[in-house]
């Protein structure tokens, strides 16, 4: 069974950087894995923040940017606003199916 | 603009059936993919199934293979799950979702509807 591994939390400073990861267990995370983000806050439903490894939609504030990184997917946050405090997860596909990482609780602090 | 909506959830016991619905309506249902994805109390989120856009392809979790069905009915805009044999672990919030990872500004979800296994 494929885990998808994030850090459980992490705390930033307003108007500091973070950078948030997702591993996989089968192996490094590449561009044909098509690394999604999302941000989930309290009694919400999710939002797609970044889609494609990289690309942001057109409500993706421009703070938030993804990446590759060390075999990893990356979500950095720039800029820290105290809205941006929420569960983050990851979304890998392995052609066909899917499977969300454990998720990240960024406390803005 | 886009909506989705889910029915169906309740409580239900260890072993029993369900079947969730999910209403669409605001795109073109027909050209596109959709997902369930839950949510226990609590805990992340997990992909539950994904269902091409004409029916022809359907994928499920681990979690949920061989118990659960992914269909649709493009004549009615509509959605399903079907759970058999269900678990207490199966309890969780279900939601709908287009979830196009390859692709901007198509990610919409509906609000969610709450299965609870017990007995």
């Amino acid at each position: 069974q494929t885990v998808v591994t994030q850090e459980p939390s992490l705390t930033v400073s307003p108007g500091g950087t973070v950078t948030l990861t997702c591993a996989s267990s089968t192996g490094a995370v590449t561009s044909g894995y098509y690394p999604n983000w999302f941000q989930q806050k309290p009694g919400q439903a999710p939002r797609a923040l970044i889609y494609g490894t990289n690309y942001k939609h057109s409500w993706t504030p421009a703070r938030f940017s993804g990446s590759l990184l060390g075999g990893k997917a990356a979500l950095t946050l720039s800029g820290v606003q105290p809205e941006d405090e929420a569960e983050y997860y990851c979304l890998l596909y392995y052609g066909g199916a899917y499977v969300f990482g454990t998720g990240t609780k960024v406390t803005v602090l | 603009q886009v909506q989705l909506v889910e029915s169906g959830g309740g409580v239900v016991q260890p072993g029993k059936s369900l079947r969730l619905s999910c209403a669409v309506s605001g795109f073109t249902f027909n050209s596109y993919g959709v997902h369930w994805v839950r949510q226990a109390p609590g805990k992340g989120l997990e992909w539950v199934a994904v269902i091409s856009y004409d029916g022809s392809n359907k994928y499920y979790a681990d979690s949920v293979k061989g118990r659960f069905t992914i269909s649709r009915d493009n004549s009615k805009n509509t959605l399903y799950l079907q759970m058999n044999s269900l678990r207490t672990e199966d309890t969780a919030v279900y939601y709908c979702a287009t979830l196009d990872v390859f692709n901007a500004d198509f990610d919409h979800w509906g609000q969610g509807t709450l299965v609870t296994v017990s007995s």
